[in-house]
């Protein structure tokens, strides 16, 4: 059971280049999210989704689309990349936000814009 | 505004001592919260939780407390073990994280 898969695990992105992070579950969660993880910081949350077909802003969405075509793929866009971007990316999912619930998450992309 | 807070950015503590993780949250409507830890290099995963209708909920030596009153929660964990050493994120039901705490656990 692979849980939840990111990839790529590394990229070096040039300032004003644009890239997909790509994120896929296999446990049929409805909701998805993703984070950014800075040096010493804590996980911001960026997008988040509760369904196919559905999306909505967190914390930091500037900078960022997402979109949510089928139940288990959740990819995040950056479009013009800059160095305010550089961090580490978690994404993962949950069944909901009912009681009982936790989320799993990726092991994390770490994207560094130069 | 973030509405879970951890104040204390790191813990250092001695191999089979207790460690106490602190989390605050502001908004009173919040009815569950959940405990992650975090290895280096790794994705968070889920430690323990605890409903509003509990102040107390154990697993092994993890048990965590919750004052509504005081709109407080703690992680407990006792023995603390070298292994134990992680980031520890505290997260209400929104899945908004604390800024995390760095637990160190000395042999």
């Amino acid at each position: 059971n692979a849980g939840v898969t990111q990839t790529p695990k590394f990229r070096i992105l040039k300032i004003g280049q644009s890239m997909t992070l790509q994120c896929a579950q296999d446990m049929n969660h409805n909701y998805m999210y993703w984070y950014r993880q800075d040096p010493g910081m804590g996980l911001k949350l960026i997008y988040y989704s509760v369904g196919a077909g559905i999306t909505d802003k967190g914390e930091v969405p500037n900078g960022y689309n997402v979109s949510r075509s089928t139940t288990e793929d959740f990819p995040l866009r950056l479009e013009l990349a800059a160095p305010s971007q550089t961090s580490v990316y978690f994404c993962a999912s949950s069944y909901g936000t009912t009681i009982n619930t936790e989320a799993f998450f990726g092991q994390g992309t770490r994207l560094t814009v130069v | 505004d973030q509405q879970v807070k951890q104040n204390s950015p790191s813990l250092s503590v001695q191999e089979g001592r207790i460690s106490i993780l602190n989390c605050d949250y502001t908004n009173s409507m919040f009815d569950y919260f959940l405990w992650y830890k975090k290895y280096p290099a790794e994705g968070p995963t889920f430690l323990i939780s605890i409903s509003s209708i509990k102040d107390k909920n154990e697993d092994g030596r993890f048990t965590v407390f919750l004052n509504k009153s005081a709109k407080h929660l703690s992680l407990h964990i006792v023995p603390s073990q070298p292994g134990d050493s992680a980031v520890y994120f505290c997260a209400a039901l929104d899945m908004r994280f604390g800024a995390g705490t760095r637990l160190t656990v000395k042999p």
